[in-house]
């Protein structure tokens, strides 16, 4: 099966800091990431979609300057949180879509917790 | 635009028993996919079913298996013989079948399994 992995797993840092979250298929390759935000017993926020070598579209309400996306290559996108306050503080969940798929499944990353004091 | 709807905030449902979980959806499109994620407490998102639009027959998977109403616009699921593994968050879900389209997720149900 797809795999996607996500790292890191939590991350506790300072207010002011940045915090870079890294999101990678392993055995495959990903023409397009979503990186999705979620509040205890919520559901998925969809932050932005990333296509490789493209500039990330941004759902409205997400600042696109305090979270920054990039998605370098067909296995890698990152994304940083800059300049973290504590209302940043959240679960952030990665997808991948896979190259020259067809059941329109997306793969899911762990997840990484974000943790802003 | 798309919208998913899960009415059932939570649910509850005896060991061993079958439960439905409702949904539904909006969408003016003709070709689109439709999930079932699971979440359990580990939050890692695991798919428990899915179901391409154009398809009449029901999606199955083991204990897991779909009520399809493409009409009505309704995908509910249905757990038979629910175990305490399934206790978790489940989130319907619609993705256009436009290449490389974002998943729009419904609020989700959690779900509790009585021993």
């Amino acid at each position: 099966g797809a795999v996607v992995s996500q790292h890191p797993s939590r991350v506790i840092c300072k207010s002011g800091t940045s915090v870079k979250i890294e999101c990678r298929s392993l055995d495959f390759q990903a023409t397009t990431m979503f990186w999705y935000r979620q509040f205890p017993k919520q559901s998925l926020m969809l932050m932005a979609t990333s296509n490789e070598g493209s500039k990330a579209t941004y759902e409205q309400g997400v600042e696109k300057d305090k979270f920054l996306i990039n998605h370098a290559s067909l296995t890698l996108s990152t994304l940083t949180v800059t300049s973290a306050h504590p209302e940043d503080s959240s679960f952030y969940i990665c997808s991948a879509s896979r190259a020259g798929g067809v059941t329109g499944e997306l793969f899911f990353g762990e997840g990484s917790r974000l943790t802003v004091l | 635009a798309q919208t998913v709807t899960q009415s059932q905030p939570e649910m509850s449902v005896q060991e061993a028993e079958t439960v439905t979980l409702s949904c539904t959806y909006d969408t003016s499109e003709s070709d689109y996919y439709l999930f079932w994620y699971k979440q359990p407490p580990s939050r890692q998102m695991i798919l428990v079913i899915r179901q391409e639009a154009y398809k009449q027959q029901n999606a199955t998977e083991n204990r897991f298996s779909v009520n399809f109403q493409k009409a009505a616009k309704s995908f509910s699921l249905k757990i038979s013989d629910s175990q305490l593994g399934d206790a978790a968050m489940y989130f319907c879900a619609y993705r256009s079948a436009n290449r490389d389209d974002k998943i729009i997720f419904g609020k989700g149900t959690r779900l509790h399994i009585l021993p």
